[in-house]
C-alpha cells in the first residue's frame, strides 16, 4: 500500500516557540493532505484539508494564524504550530489521498509543550 | 448533522469472536471505512465497504447496509494482539472522514 511519513515522530518544545511537522507520501502523488489532532482517549479531529497549490480549508473552531499549513508539492505537506502552547500538546497526524477515497495516514508526531 | 455511533468500549475472549457495531447518519455516502488504531499510533487500514453485504480478510470481515445506516465489523479468532481501538468513519458527498468515537476493544485471556 502507499506509504505517508511524517517528521517529527516526537516533538517536545518551550512554551511560546514554533514548530513544524512534515509530512510525505513517499511512493504516490498526494493531490490532498488532511492534518488531524488527537487527544488522550478522543477520536481524530480533522483539523484543515488541504490541496497542493492552494490555500487549506480549515475546519471550524482551528485558527489558521496558529496552525500554518503549506502544501507546496504533491508530496509534502507542512503544519507549523506557531506559538506553541500547553494547551497544543497533542498527536498530530495527517493523511495523504491520490483518488478520491482511500486516505492514508502518517504514523503521527507526538507534541509536548512544556 | 452528521453521527456515527458506535459502543464506547466491549470486551472479549481471546480465541472468541466479536462484532462491532457502527450507525451512521451522514449528508451523502461514498463509502465506510474501518480503521484500527493501537494506543499512541496512528490508525491502520483494515477494510471499506461502498456496497452492501459482507467483505471477508482474514480473521477480519465487515459487513455493509445501506438502507439501514449500519455496519459491522467481526472480528474472529481473537488474539491478545488485536485489543485496540476500532474506528468507523464515512466518506460523506464531498468526500471528507466522517469519524467515530471509536471502540476500545479489551481482550482477555
Amino acid at each position: 500500500g502507499a506509504v505517508v511519513s511524517q517528521h517529527p515522530s516526537r516533538v517536545i518544545c518551550k512554551s511560546g516557540t514554533s514548530v513544524k511537522i512534515e509530512c510525505r507520501s513517499l511512493d504516490f502523488q498526494a493531490t490532498t493532505m488532511f492534518w488531524y489532532r488527537q487527544f488522550p482517549k478522543q477520536s481524530l479531529m480533522l483539523m484543515a484539508t488541504s490541496n497542493e497549490g492552494s490555500k487549506a480549508t480549515y475546519e471550524q473552531g482551528v485558527e489558521k494564524d496558529k496552525f500554518l499549513i503549506n502544501h507546496a508539492s504533491l508530496t509534502l505537506s507542512t503544519l507549523t504550530v506557531t506559538s506553541a502552547h500547553p494547551e497544543d500538546s497533542s498527536f498530530y497526524i495527517c493523511s495523504a489521498r491520490e483518488v478520491e477515497v482511500e486516505q492514508f495516514f502518517g504514523p503521527g508526531t507526538r507534541l509536548t509543550v512544556l | 448533522g452528521q453521527n456515527i455511533d458506535q459502543p464506547t468500549e466491549m470486551t472479549a475472549t481471546e480465541g472468541a469472536i466479536v462484532q462491532i457495531n457502527c450507525t451512521y447518519q451522514t449528508s451523502g455516502f461514498n463509502g465506510l471505512f474501518w480503521y484500527q488504531q493501537h494506543a499512541g499510533e496512528a490508525p491502520t487500514f483494515l477494510s471499506y465497504n461502498v456496497l452492501d453485504g459482507l467483505e471477508e480478510k482474514g480473521r477480519f470481515s465487515s459487513f455493509l447496509s445501506r438502507s439501514k445506516g449500519y455496519s459491522y465489523l467481526l472480528l474472529k479468532e481473537l488474539q491478545m494482539k488485536d485489543s485496540a481501538s476500532y474506528l468507523c468513519a464515512v466518506t460523506d458527498s464531498n468526500y471528507q472522514l466522517i469519524w467515530g468515537a471509536g471502540t476500545k476493544l479489551i481482550i482477555k485471556p
